[in-house]
């Protein structure tokens, strides 16, 4: 079964760069049935989509947030990372990591999320 | 740009009831492409259901999706007590889109 596991700092400071990284199991980060992508929720809020990643590296983002984020893929490693920069507190949030399936366009799997918390 | 509405913003019912709950685009997207999550506090969202009507592994046949067009419905036809949670809808049309969910929360 496919696991997703993410890991980072959870403590980031203002105008900083939030960096995540993704590690897969139980499939093939190359798989052509995926995209892997990346989800936040601000505390007591609901869901907003960050980007997604093809293996071949091809990128989708969010279009509020594309100018501060940046989604890569490392196939050798079998993880994916994402960065955003120049973070507010408005960045606070769970950050979930996820897999999307080509076809159906939902994520069928998901970590189980990181707190990142934007503060000085 | 589309908006997903979900309603109601809260479902108060007790176990054993029918819930019904209201996913609304403001313009019409692809049944392939609609989605309905379940979250409990804590946890990570579930997939629940997928093109509009087919449920995800393992979930319940208690959960049935419906709809087409800009209205689409999720419903628990009986509600067990560890249904109590967040369901949000997701749609994809050039991208990923979540509504703002609805809350069942035990009467």
């Amino acid at each position: 079964q496919l696991q997703l596991q993410e890991s980072g700092p959870g403590l980031v400071k203002p105008s900083q760069t939030l960096s995540l990284t993704c590690t897969v199991s139980g499939a093939s980060i190359s798989s052509s049935n995926y995209y892997w992508g990346w989800i936040r929720q601000p505390p007591g809020k609901g869901l907003e989509w960050i980007g997604n990643i093809y293996y071949s590296g091809t990128t989708y983002y969010n279009p509020s947030l594309k100018n501060r984020v940046t989604i890569s893929v490392d196939t050798s490693k079998s993880h994916f990372s994402l960065k955003m920069n120049s973070v507010t507190a408005a960045d606070t949030a769970v950050y979930y990591c996820a897999s999307m399936l080509y076809y159906h366009r939902v994520f069928d799997y998901w970590g189980q999320g990181t707190l990142v918390t934007v503060s000085s | 740009e589309i908006v997903l509405t979900q309603s109601p913003g809260t479902l108060s019912l007790s176990p054993g009831e029918r819930a019904t709950l209201s996913c609304r685009a403001n313009q019409s997207v692809s049944s392939s492409y609609l989605a309905w999550y379940q979250q409990k506090p804590g946890q990570a969202p579930r997939l629940l259901i997928y093109g509009a009507s087919s449920r995800a592994t393992g979930i319940p046949d208690r959960f049935s999706g419906s709809g087409s067009g800009t209205d689409f419905t999720l419903t628990i036809s009986r509600l067990e007590p560890e249904d109590f949670a967040m369901y949000y809808c997701q749609q994809y049309g050039s991208s990923p889109l979540f509504g703002g969910g609805t809350k069942v929360e035990i009467k």
